[in-house]
């Protein structure tokens, strides 16, 4: 069965900083890995798919990272606004089945 | 943004009550899912639709059954609510192509709460 770790589970920064979220996963058997990004309240909104075949995606002041032979991604998140406030997931594609981990709460203080 | 709405939004019953949760969507994707949000487990996967009638269990069934007799509706159904059910529960729809390209698209969420 597949387990999804994401560390930290909670992490608190000031505005500007530069930060990394890890996700690691136990089966590296996927076909792709995606972030989501929740705000409070709100449903899943899907930041960047990064397909097995790929090391990285871009996406504006978001890159994620995937190296599926050690069953990790890292999404890095560059000059840290307040709006970047909220919870992020990471979930592992496997044969239309997809496995979240619990989240980083992130807090971007001003 | 995908057109997938959830209703009801909120509900509260009682510990003993059959409670039906809807999930609508416009896209015509194949697959749809339900799901429970609870603090420290992330999201977990009650069941699953891959067609009309075609549905399948998650890890988290136990208490649950769906059905889905139209493309466009998934419906989750608590035969007999208990307070452990109490969660926030997503739908979600993906088009089923089994590749890399797959991905999910998710309602905006229902928070049940069973007294």
């Amino acid at each position: 069965k597949q387990e999804v770790t994401q560390i930290p589970a909670a992490l608190s920064v000031p505005e500007g900083e530069n930060l990394v979220l890890n996700c690691s996963f136990t089966d590296s058997a996927i076909y792709n890995l995606q972030w989501f990004r929740q705000d409070p309240g709100k449903g899943l909104t899907s930041l960047l798919l990064i397909q097995s075949s790929q090391r990285e995606q871009t996406s504006g002041r978001l890159n994620a990272s995937l190296d599926k032979s050690s069953g990790r991604s890292t999404l890095y998140i560059a000059a840290s606004q307040p709006g970047d406030s909220a919870t992020y997931l990471c979930a592992v594609n496997t044969i239309n089945k997809f496995y979240f981990g619990s989240g980083t709460k992130l807090n971007v203080k001003p | 943004d995908a057109g997938i709405t959830q209703s009801p939004r909120h509900k509260v019953t009682e510990t003993g009550t059959p409670v039906t949760l809807r999930c609508h969507q416009t896209e015509n994707h194949r697959y749809m899912y339900w799901y429970r949000q609870d603090p420290g487990h992330g999201l977990r996967l009650i069941h699953y639709s891959y067609g009309v009638k075609d549905t399948d269990k998650g890890e988290v069934s136990d208490g649950y059954s769906v059905s889905r007799s139209k493309t466009e509706d998934f419906l989750l159904t608590l035969e007999s609510a208990t307070s452990s059910q109490t969660s926030v529960y997503f739908c979600a729809i993906s088009e089923g192509l089994a590749g890399a390209w797959e991905t999910q698209y998710f309602g905006p969420g229902t928070r049940l709460l069973v007294l």
